[in-house]
């Protein structure tokens, strides 16, 4: 079946400390996203990619960084600039160029917890 | 800039009742598109609706359908005949721009509201 894995399900981050949320596509979709999703509110953007080794930052970048080296593969490290990185981290992927009606499909999510 | 405001942060709705799930919006652009996701306890988002700015018939998808006021700048989901499993959040999201120039689809997302319901 084709679709998103995000793994770890769960990670747990020390201070100080670089983690890498994996996220991986066997969609063939070209633009890949990152979202953060904070306790009972809405996803907010912090990267996105439309081709391989080609990036953008979004709303809320300051903190994180990613590659796109594959494109099935666009990795999201929280660094340790992040000060409040506990939250829901979501992987999305779409077609590009976007057709209208395409929605973005997400993974399953790593839940980043603080220690 | 955009945003979308859905008003209700709870809803409970007995089963098999129907229910509306509010979403209003703003922005500058004459070309938009409008999802809805649920957000399961589970975590994953799933896609239900979309509705494009120039559509001119309500989408509908089995027991979802969407209740567009372009005037009004609202886009509401209607659920009818509600079970059980659709108790969850559920989030209304736009994205600028309808054409493939645009580029990739940024979305912005409302706050959500979380649905109940009661058997």
């Amino acid at each position: 079946d084709g679709g998103i894995t995000q793994s770890p399900k769960y990670l747990f981050r020390k201070e100080g400390q670089n983690v890498t949320l994996s996220c991986e596509q066997n969609l063939n979709h070209d633009a890949m996203y990152w979202y953060r999703q904070d306790p009972g509110q809405g996803l907010r953007l912090i990267y996105y990619s439309q081709i391989v080794n080609d990036f953008q930052k979004g709303d809320i970048a300051e903190g994180y960084s990613v590659s796109r080296e594959k494109k099935e593969s666009f990795p999201l490290t929280v660094t340790s600039a992040q000060k409040n990185p506990t939250a829901f981290y979501l992987c999305a992927s779409s077609i590009q160029p976007p057709e209208s009606n395409q929605p973005q499909h997400f993974g399953d999510g790593t839940r980043l917890s603080i220690l | 800039a955009q945003k979308i405001t859905q008003t209700q942060p709870g809803m409970f709705v007995q089963e098999k009742e129907a229910v509306t799930l509010d979403c209003t919006y703003d922005t500058s652009d004459q070309s938009y598109g409008l999802f809805w996701y649920k957000q399961p306890s589970s975590g994953e988002m799933i896609f239900l609706i979309y509705q494009g700015s120039y559509d001119e018939q309500n989408a509908t998808e089995g027991r979802y359908s969407l209740n567009f006021q372009k005037a009004r700048k609202s886009a509401n989901l209607v659920i009818s005949a509600s079970q059980l499993g659709d108790s969850a959040m559920y989030f209304c999201a736009m994205r600028d721009g309808l054409f493939p120039f645009r580029g990739a689809q940024k979305l912005v997302f409302g706050q959500g509201t979380r649905l109940t319901i009661n058997p």
